[in-house]
């Protein structure tokens, strides 16, 4: 089946310091991309939609300028978590919809581990 | 707004009971609802959606629009069941699953 990888699995920063997080569609293209936020023992949290050669699409209550989002090509979205600080620290999760066939099928990355320290 | 509400955190059923995750959603259109499962140390996948009417693994779920609800079942659990189940509701365009809200997961423990 198709496949989202993203990298780092795991990443420590230190507090103030930008990481990016990048996701990658392997065998289709996705013209949409999703990134979420995991707390432990939480359920998923949207923060913003992806889209291919626009603006990414954000959740009330994210900060657009924290957290930015790349989609510059069919297959890759990168989410650069600025200034991070410790409060920062989650798993973030990527999700890109294959929009090929009728079943518009969503597949999820493995995400990413970030510490800020 | 779209809510999805998961109300067990933690199921836990003995190997060859029933088993019945609970899920209801709150649309004001024509829902999409999915069923996501984790298990321990891997990545989310999709269990199966409604408008499929599939069998994965044994598992069901059955849109209930008048009770809003889109309960997962199996009528005999088995210890490779055991993983957090995660009910999702689809976005504004039906059928493109375009913005998915997650519940807030149910942890399935099936012990012998």
């Amino acid at each position: 089946g198709a496949v989202v990888s993203q990298h780092p699995s795991w990443v420590i920063c230190k507090s103030g310091t930008s990481v990016k997080i990048e996701c990658r569609s392997l065998d289709f293209q996705a013209t949409t991309m999703f990134w979420y936020r995991q707390f432990p023992k939480q359920s998923l949290m949207l923060m913003a939609t992806s889209n291919e050669g626009s603006k990414a699409t954000y959740e009330q209550g994210v900060e657009k300028d924290k957290f930015l989002i790349n989609h510059a090509s069919l297959t890759l979205s990168t989410l650069t978590v600025t200034s991070a600080h410790p409060e920062d620290s989650s798993f973030y999760i990527c999700s890109a919809r294959d929009a090929q066939g009728s079943q518009n099928t969503i597949y999820f990355g493995e995400g990413s581990w970030l510490t800020v320290v | 707004a779209q809510r999805v509400t998961q109300p067990e955190k933690l199921l836990s059923v003995f190997k060859g009971a029933p088993v019945e995750l609970k899920c209801n959603y709150s649309y004001s259109g024509s829902p999409e609802l999915f069923w996501y499962v984790q298990y321990s140390r891997q990545r989310l996948q999709l269990l199966l959606r409604h408008i499929s009417r599939e069998s994965i693994k044994g598992f069901t779920a059955d849109l209930n629009k008048g009770e809003t609800s889109f309960h997962l079942k199996k009528p005999f659990a088995q210890e490779e069941d055991s993983a957090m189940y995660y009910c999702a509701l689809g976005g504004e365009n039906t059928g493109t699953a375009s913005k998915l809200t997650f519940g807030t997961g149910t942890r399935l423990q099936v012990t012998l």
